[in-house]
């Protein structure tokens, strides 16, 4: 069974930072892309950033509103994602969901979700 | 990027036919491939995959939802509709890589 579950999430000043985490497991970690798509409260989604697998050389997207803000990693060898979040907005409070990126661009599995609340 | 376009809500009665539509800004198929998929999200949880490739049924998804469509349009149908799948869907898609996506979603209620 695929089991993702996230943490790092809080409330945090403007400017401030947070890292979120997730761990895998339940399938061949190594073989999949990875990403972070965040739900604003009463909105959709939006995806934040993704991360290949070691076969595509780790490449990664992050969408226009986090570039050079946020900075997703994962280690392999502990099957866990991170998402570095620096210089935090309001705009940023928002869930946070882990998902496994499918061949096709697909998210095929999500975790729970991690609230980031930004405010003063 | 690919604006997917859905309608915010539709009411449904139970038993009956819901039909979800997805318009995107440009087409989102290559030859025989269409990049759009679906998923379902439920009030308090998350999203779940339900169809890839606009046709195609996710692992353990059961049968009365289907999916169609090419190029810049795309349906969702479940039929008959149960009181378990009263959610919000959205529609993603995958042909800009690796911009990927989603629509607005769309709540669908009952009658």
């Amino acid at each position: 069974e695929v089991q993702l579950v996230e943490s790092g999430g809080g409330l945090v000043q403007p400017k401030g930072s947070l890292k979120l985490s997730c761990a895998a497991s339940g399938f061949d970690f190594n073989s999949y892309g990875m990403s972070w798509v965040r739900q604003a409260p009463g909105k959709g989604l939006d995806l934040v950033a993704d991360i290949s697998s070691k076969s595509y050389n780790y490449a990664t997207y992050y969408a226009d509103s986090v570039k050079d803000r946020f900075t997703i990693s994962r280690d392999d060898s502990q099957s866990m994602v991170y998402l570095q979040m620096d210089n935090l907005k309001t705009e940023d409070t928002a869930l946070y969901y882990c998902t496994v990126l499918g061949r096709t661009g697909t998210f095929d599995y999500w975790g729970q979700g991690v609230m980031v609340t930004v405010s003063s | 990027d690919i604006v997917l376009t859905q309608s915010p809500a539709l009411a449904v009665s139970l038993g009956q036919r819901a039909t979800i539509s997805c318009r995107a800004s440009q087409s989102v198929s290559i030859s025989r491939y269409n990049l759009m998929h679906w998923y379902q999200q439920k009030p308090g949880q998350q999203p779940k995959l339900l169809i890839y490739r606009a046709s195609n049924l996710a692992s353990g998804i059961p049968a009365r939802f289907s999916g169609s469509g090419s190029g810049t349009d795309f349906t969702l149908t479940i039929n008959p509709v149960q009181a378990d799948d009263i959610a919000t869907y959205y529609c993603q898609q995958s042909r800009e890589s690796p911009m990927y996506t989603f629509g607005a979603g769309t709540k669908l209620e009952l009658k």
